[in-house]
């Protein structure tokens, strides 16, 4: 079956501590994005990737890191500068630009991040 | 700055009422418009979408969304939901423009709603 796979489903983290979030996908999609969504305020864009080693921030990516090594993989990792990262982190992915369904996109099932 | 409002963040239906769940964008340009769907413990998943075209968009499981572009409005509606239904629901708008040249998806906050037997 194709589609994007996060691991894990629930994270806990100590504080201080840098935690890496995986994400996968074999769809064959050139971009990648990861989200942030907290209660009551959506999803917010934190990096995205549109082609392999080539990556941008979003909109929220401040204490976050990202690398784009291979098609299908996209890591994200939270680090301790990162001030409030209890949250619920979801991977996208999309065709790519100049495909016309480029701007749809598709999710993997999210990882729960508590830091304790 | 570009933003998406849904109107209603929480909504409670008994089974055969009908819905409708408001959004509003703010950007004026050509836009593809989305309705995402997240039911309990499960993936965010595409609802419907527009592109262009009729304004009247079907999607899946019987739900409907109308573009009235004068109204900068994109709302979701079904004639009779089910206790299945209870999800959250999320609009969001592709947005061109943005600095750097990159499109991107712009979400609302989310719309909760629980439908009970």
């Amino acid at each position: 079956d194709g589609g994007i796979t996060q691991s894990p489903k629930y994270l806990f983290r100590k504080e201080g501590q840098n935690v890496t979030l995986s994400c996968e996908q074999n769809l064959n999609h050139d971009a990648m994005y990861w989200y942030r969504q907290d209660p009551g305020q959506g999803l917010r864009l934190i990096y995205y990737s549109q082609i392999v080693n080539d990556f941008q921030k979003g909109d929220i990516a401040e204490g976050y890191s990202v690398s784009r090594e291979k098609k299908e993989s996209f890591p994200l990792t939270v680090t301790s500068a990162q001030k409030n990262p209890t949250a619920f982190y979801l991977c996208a992915s999309s065709i790519g630009q100049g495909h016309p369904s480029y701007n749809e996109q598709f999710f993997g099932p999210g990882t729960r991040l508590t830091v304790l | 700055a570009q933003s998406v409002s849904q109107h209603n963040h929480h909504v409670i239906l008994s089974e055969a009422a009908s819905l409708e769940l408001g959004c509003n964008y703010s950007y004026g340009g050509t836009v593809n418009l989305f309705w995402y769907v997240q039911y309990p413990g499960q993936h965010l998943q595409l609802l419907l979408k527009y592109f262009s075209g009729d304004p009247l968009v079907k999607g899946i499981k019987g739900f409907e969304a109308e573009f009235i572009k004068s109204k900068f409005s994109f709302n979701l509606r079904k004639p009779s939901v089910q206790w299945s239904d209870t999800a959250e629901y999320f609009c969001a708008v592709f947005n061109s423009g943005f600095s750097g040249g990159y499109n991107k998806l712009i979400f609302g906050a989310g719309t909760r709603l629980a439908v009970h037997p």
